[in-house]
C-alpha cells in the first residue's frame, strides 16, 4: 500500500505566477489536509477536505489560495499570484473515512519557491 | 484556542543518553497527540500516536506518556544515538486538524 504522494517534490515559481501542488492520498483514505511549514516556524493547519467537500478552510489565507478534492483523481492545492512569502514546505496528510482519533499520514511535501 | 509548546527549542546531548522531550497543551480537549521526526528538509515520520484514552505507547527505543489532565506529553529516548539527530515535533488532534508544536531540534553527539 503506498504512502500518502506529493507532487512535485520541489516547485520554482516567479513572483505572479500560479502554483499547483497535488496530493494522492492513501488508498482507502477519503480524507485529505493541508498543512503549511514556513521557514522557522512549526507547522499550520490549512484546510481539511473530503471527496468533494470542503469540510474545515479556517486556516487558509482569504486570497490567492484554493483547495480542491474532486470524485476522481488527487487533492489539488492551488496558489495564484504567487508572492515571495508563499515560499514554504506544503505537506499533505491522508486519514480514514471516519471522524475521531485515527492517525494521520503525511506525504513528503511540496518546496515551493517563489523568486 | 489549543497551543502546543515545546521546551527547549534545541537540545545537545553525548551518545548513550537517556533523555526526555516535553510537550505541553492548552485544552485538554483533545482525540489524540502524535509525535514526529523531521530530518532537515524531509517530511514528518509518525514516532507515535497516543489516543485520549490511553496513557502511554511504546516503540522500541520510545516512549511516550500522556497526561490529559495536565495538558502535558513527554516523549522518552533511551541510549540516544547520533542517529536520532532530528527535529521531534508534538501534535495534538481536535476535530479536524493537527495544532503542532514548533519543535525541538536534538543533537546527538558521537
Amino acid at each position: 500500500n503506498a504512502g500518502v504522494m506529493q507532487n512535485p517534490r520541489h516547485l520554482v515559481r516567479r513572483r505572479g505566477q500560479e502554483a499547483r501542488l497535488r496530493c494522492s492520498p492513501m488508498k482507502g483514505h477519503s480524507h485529505v489536509y493541508w498543512y503549511r511549514q514556513l521557514p522557522e516556524e512549526g507547522l499550520k493547519f490549512m484546510v481539511y477536505l473530503q471527496k468533494e467537500n470542503i469540510i474545515d478552510e479556517s486556516g487558509m489565507p482569504k486570497e490567492r489560495f484554493s483547495a480542491e478534492f474532486p470524485k476522481e483523481g488527487p487533492s489539488i492545492l492551488r496558489i495564484q499570484q504567487v508572492v515571495r512569502g508563499d515560499s514554504a514546505a506544503y505537506f499533505c496528510a491522508s486519514s480514514p473515512p471516519a471522524t475521531g482519533g485515527h492517525e494521520q499520514y503525511f506525504g513528503p511535501g511540496t518546496r515551493l519557491t517563489v523568486t | 484556542k489549543q497551543e502546543v509548546t515545546q521546551i527547549p527549542a534545541a537540545l545537545s546531548v553525548p551518545e548513550g543518553e537517556n533523555l526526555v522531550l516535553n510537550c505541553s497543551f492548552t485544552d485538554s480537549a483533545i482525540y489524540n497527540l502524535q509525535w514526529f521526526r523531521q530530518d532537515p528538509g524531509k517530511g514528518l515520520t509518525s514516532l507515535l500516536l497516543i489516543q485520549s484514552s490511553q496513557r502511554e505507547q511504546t516503540s522500541g527505543r520510545l516512549n511516550a506518556s500522556l497526561d490529559k489532565s495536565s495538558g502535558r506529553s513527554t516523549l522518552y529516548i533511551a541510549a540516544s544515538q547520533p542517529g536520532d539527530s532530528a527535529t521531534y515535533l508534538c501534535a495534538v488532534r481536535a476535530n479536524s486538524k493537527l495544532t503542532f508544536g514548533k519543535g525541538i531540534t536534538l543533537s546527538v553527539r558521537p
